[in-house]
């Protein structure tokens, strides 16, 4: 089975602050996602990445950034957290697949992150 | 641009009872990919189906069964003979066609609230 691990289920942190959210997969996937997700707005595609070293720009990439250093970790980065970016967030990986054929993504369990 | 809508924001039902999440899309491409999320209680999204843009054939796996109709641009979903467990949050997805060998991510529809009372 895919294992999307989410390094918080729950993160607590002040306006201004810096706020790392880390992402582990351990089935050598190509592509990684970050989502958030807020009531009535469903899920929204932050950032994603081809592959190592590589990322574009999601749907709402205002605020944020990401990093992979490694193909297992794609981490999301908060540079300077406010309190319209507690949410939940989501971590997603895929298999590239054969032919580009567009493999489900396998998502971790969810960080829920509070800016106060 | 793509758009997922589901219509329908909660549906409470009794045990037992069918019940069908409706979902319709809206894509420029040809080909394309359609996919429904559960995500229990605990918050993670379970993958449940994926049905690429070419292949019409309704499927139907133990007491869920989906319907893909291009003409109506709709994915629908049916429980039939409804469980608690069931109850979740049900997501419809749509990706266009990866190009260049890119990734891209998901563009989800609201999401259905179901209740299955006992």
């Amino acid at each position: 089975d895919v294992k999307v691990t989410q390094s918080s289920r729950y993160l607590v942190k002040r306006t201004g602050e810096k706020v790392f959210l880390e992402c582990v997969q351990d089935m050598d996937h190509e592509n990684m996602f970050w989502y958030r997700q807020d009531p009535g707005l469903g899920l929204r595609l932050i950032y994603f990445s081809y592959d190592v070293k590589m990322k574009e720009k999601g749907d709402i990439p205002e605020g944020y950034s990401v990093s992979r250093e490694k193909k297992e970790r794609f981490s999301l980065i908060l540079e300077s957290a406010s309190t319209n970016q507690t949410s939940m967030y989501l971590c997603a990986s895929r298999s590239l697949g054969q032919s580009y054929s567009n493999q489900p993504q396998h998502f971790g369990d969810g960080t829920r992150l509070s800016i106060l | 641009a793509q758009k997922v809508t589901q219509a329908q924001t909660e549906i409470s039902v009794v045990e037992k009872e069918d019940v069908t999440l409706d979902c319709v899309y809206e894509t420029r491409d040809t080909t394309y990919y359609l996919f429904w999320y559960k995500q229990p209680p605990s918050g993670e999204l379970v993958f449940l189906i994926r049905r690429n843009s070419f292949d019409e054939q309704n499927e139907i796996s133990g007491r869920y069964s989906w319907n893909f109709q291009k003409s109506t641009s709709s994915f629908n979903f049916t429980i039939t003979a409804s469980q608690v467990v069931d109850s979740a949050v049900y997501f419809c997805a749509l990706s266009e066609a990866p190009s260049g060998g890119g990734a891209d991510g998901l563009t989800f529809g609201k999401g259905t609230h179901l209740i299955i009372q006992p």
